[in-house]
């Protein structure tokens, strides 16, 4: 089990405002290390969607966004397309676990 | 232009040791701050960090899979060696390896992934 809990599922119309949350601790997140996010399509790798927390890399829409606060994160998409139908999860770095990195538990974009 | 692509065998025997390579170009795993982990992903199930190793030899594991993992790389082939003793059937998954550019410690690269099943 992670130690980056997300929910497991959230859905939205197309148009509308989804945030997905990514909880850890003080020996992770809230310990000052950089959250990630990727969304993943069926079937292929894994895509960066933001990185050090507020990041978007080149070519990855405006809709997309991240924000930290304490020992949690969140990745927003607004206003949701059909494309943004994925699952997605958040990465961070654990000193807990030696350094070693940690995704979160995942959590599935569902476009009604 | 970055890019990775893992090769090895597409099934295992369990108690086997299995092996991984992940084949990379476009960046040096000799320059400061550049690392190549290893993640798998059980089918329909979430991503699992399991190992990096990083330009300067440093080596992180998940510590729930330490004992079985060892991370090797070959700079001058371009390479990066993931072994995984004692296969379960629970260690069917895809196995990813990505590469980290940046202190942040997110993957920006990713290969295709290599499917694994663990069967006898």
């Amino acid at each position: 089990q992670s130690v980056l809990t997300q929910p497991p599922s959230v859905s939205g119309a197309p148009g509308q405002r989804v945030t997905i949350s990514c909880t850890g601790n003080s020996f992770n997140i809230g310990g000052g290390y950089d959250v990630h996010w990727y969304q993943q399509l069926p079937g292929t790798a894994p895509k960066l969607v933001i990185y050090g927390n507020t990041h978007r890399p080149s070519g990855v829409p405006d809709r997309f966004s991240g924000s930290n606060s304490g020992s949690s994160a969140s990745l927003a998409i607004t206003g949701l397309q059909a494309e943004d139908e994925a699952d997605y999860y958040c990465l961070s770095y654990d000193s807990s676990l030696s350094g070693s990195g940690v995704f979160g538990t995942g959590t599935k974009v569902t476009v009604l | 232009q970055i890019t990775l692509k893992e090769s090895g065998p597409t099934l295992v025997k369990p108690t086997q040791t299995l092996t991984l390579t992940c084949s990379f170009s476009g960046f040096s795993l000799s320059s400061s701050g550049v690392g190549v982990a290893w993640i798998r992903q059980p089918p329909g199930e979430a991503l699992e960090w399991l190992a990096i190793i990083y330009w300067d030899e440093d080596k992180r594991y998940s510590p729930s899979l330490k004992n079985r993992l060892s991370i090797t790389k070959d700079t001058s082939k371009n390479q990066v060696v993931l072994t995984m003793t004692n296969m379960d059937p629970v260690d069917t998954a895809t196995y990813y390896c990505g590469h980290r550019g940046d202190s942040s410690g997110y993957i920006d690269y990713w290969g295709q992934g290599a499917l694994v099943t663990v069967s006898s």
